[in-house]
Parts: C-alpha cells; sequence; structure tokens
C-alpha cells in the first residue's frame, strides 16, 4: 500500500496567517492527489484533485501543489472557518490512502 | 444537485452484520462509481472500496476482503455496504461517497452523512 504522511499533525496560527500542510507520499503517485477538509462531526469536503486543481466554490484562498512524491495545501489567509482538519488522499493506486490528518486549531 | 442518505446508526455484537444503505437523488446513480470510506473515532479516513452501479462491479481494499460485501438496487437509486464478522475496531463512522464517472479517475466528490456503527457486547 502506498503511504501518505502529513506534516504537521497539528498546527496552531491566527486569522490571517499563512498556513502549509505537507503530504508525502512514500512511492510516486504523480498527480492524482486530492485534498480534503473536514469539520467535527462532519462528512468531508473536497477541495482540490488532481493536486493542484480547486473544485467548484472553494475560495481562492486554498491552493495545491507538488507531485510525484511531495506535496502541499496552503491557505494563504486563514479565515475563521478554516478551521478544521485537513487530509490528503492519493488515488493513484489501489488501495486509496489517506494522510493521518492535519488540525488546524486557533493559536 | 447530488445528495447521498444513508441509514441510521446501528449496535451490533462482535461476530454479527451490518449492512449499511446509501440513497442517491438525482438520474445519475449508475454513472458513477459509489465508495465506501469508514473513520473510527478520533481517527483518520480508511478506504474500504467501490461499487460500479452500473455494472455491479466492486474493487475492495485487501484489508476488508472476505468480511465486506457492496451492492446495489439500480431501482431506487440506493447502495449499499455490508461488513460481516464485526470486531469492537470495526466501530466507525461509514461514509459513502460518490467518485468519478465511470472509466474515470477522480476522487470523492459527493459524500454522505455518515452511519456510525457500534460493536460492543
Amino acid at each position: 500500500d502506498i503511504q501518505m504522511t502529513q506534516s504537521p499533525s497539528t498546527l496552531s496560527a491566527s486569522v490571517g496567517d499563512r498556513v502549509t500542510i505537507t503530504c508525502r507520499a512514500s512511492q510516486s503517485i504523480s498527480s492524482w492527489l486530492a485534498w480534503y477538509q473536514q469539520k467535527p462531526g462532519k462528512a468531508p469536503t473536497l477541495l482540490i484533485n488532481k493536486a493542484s486543481s480547486l473544485e467548484s466554490g472553494v475560495p481562492a484562498r486554498f491552493s495545491g501543489s507538488g507531485s510525484e512524491t511531495e506535496f502541499t495545501l496552503t491557505i494563504s489567509s486563514l479565515q475563521p472557518e478554516d478551521f478544521a482538519t485537513y487530509y490528503c488522499q492519493q488515488y493513484n493506486d489501489y488501495p486509496w490512502t489517506f494522510g493521518q490528518g492535519t488540525k488546524v486549531e486557533i493559536k | 444537485q447530488v445528495q447521498l442518505v444513508q441509514s441510521g446508526a446501528e449496535v451490533k455484537k462482535p461476530g454479527a452484520s451490518v449492512k449499511v444503505s446509501c440513497k442517491a437523488s438525482g438520474n445519475t446513480f449508475t454513472g458513477y462509481y459509489m465508495h465506501w470510506v469508514r473513520q473510527a473515532p478520533g481517527q483518520g479516513l480508511e478506504w474500504m472500496g467501490w461499487i460500479n452501479p452500473n455494472s455491479g462491479g466492486t474493487k475492495y481494499a485487501l484489508n476488508f476482503q472476505g468480511r465486506v460485501s457492496m451492492a446495489r438496487d439500480t431501482s431506487i437509486s440506493t447502495a449499499y455496504m455490508e461488513l460481516s464478522r464485526l470486531r469492537s475496531d470495526d466501530t466507525a463512522v461509514y461514509y459513502c461517497a460518490r467518485g468519478a464517472q465511470l472509466g474515470a479517475k477522480f476522487p470523492e466528490t459527493h459524500w454522505g452523512q455518515g452511519t456510525l456503527v457500534t460493536v460492543s457486547s
């Protein structure tokens, strides 16, 4: 199985901060990477597909980059509604696998 | 607007089986893969597999092979996930999630509200 490793596991930040989350794959996944946001008690929401393609309706402050084994999710200016847990997911090979999550907390 | 509505919470004893349903709105049920993903309390997401609602074909994660079965009823636009020989570590919220159009490669875009399955003696 392809292992997905996110860092950091927890991130404390303030409103307006630029935030970057990293996701590393144990082998190349080309650009077959998605990012999700999950709030407590809710299902995940797809933010980005194919490493950098923003889903319709997702604010432009979210962006994704990377390829092969190294990927990043950046929030350019953190908003109150962005405090949540973020997951990366590879869908290059079965079984599809997720990172362990990064919790973005209020500083 | 795609909407996925799942069945209600379940409490099961170890060794039993559970069947979770997922009803899709709209008339595109047979055109998209339906995935199942679970999340243990306080833990991350775990992909279980998908069903092709058009053909009934399935793809399961090896972790669940032999214990999971995915099915669908196209007449009522409903997908099902049955997990057998339940253990306490199967306690989780189970999500259905619509994926790519058939033949395409795309992550899960629309998710159900989740179904809590509790396994306890």
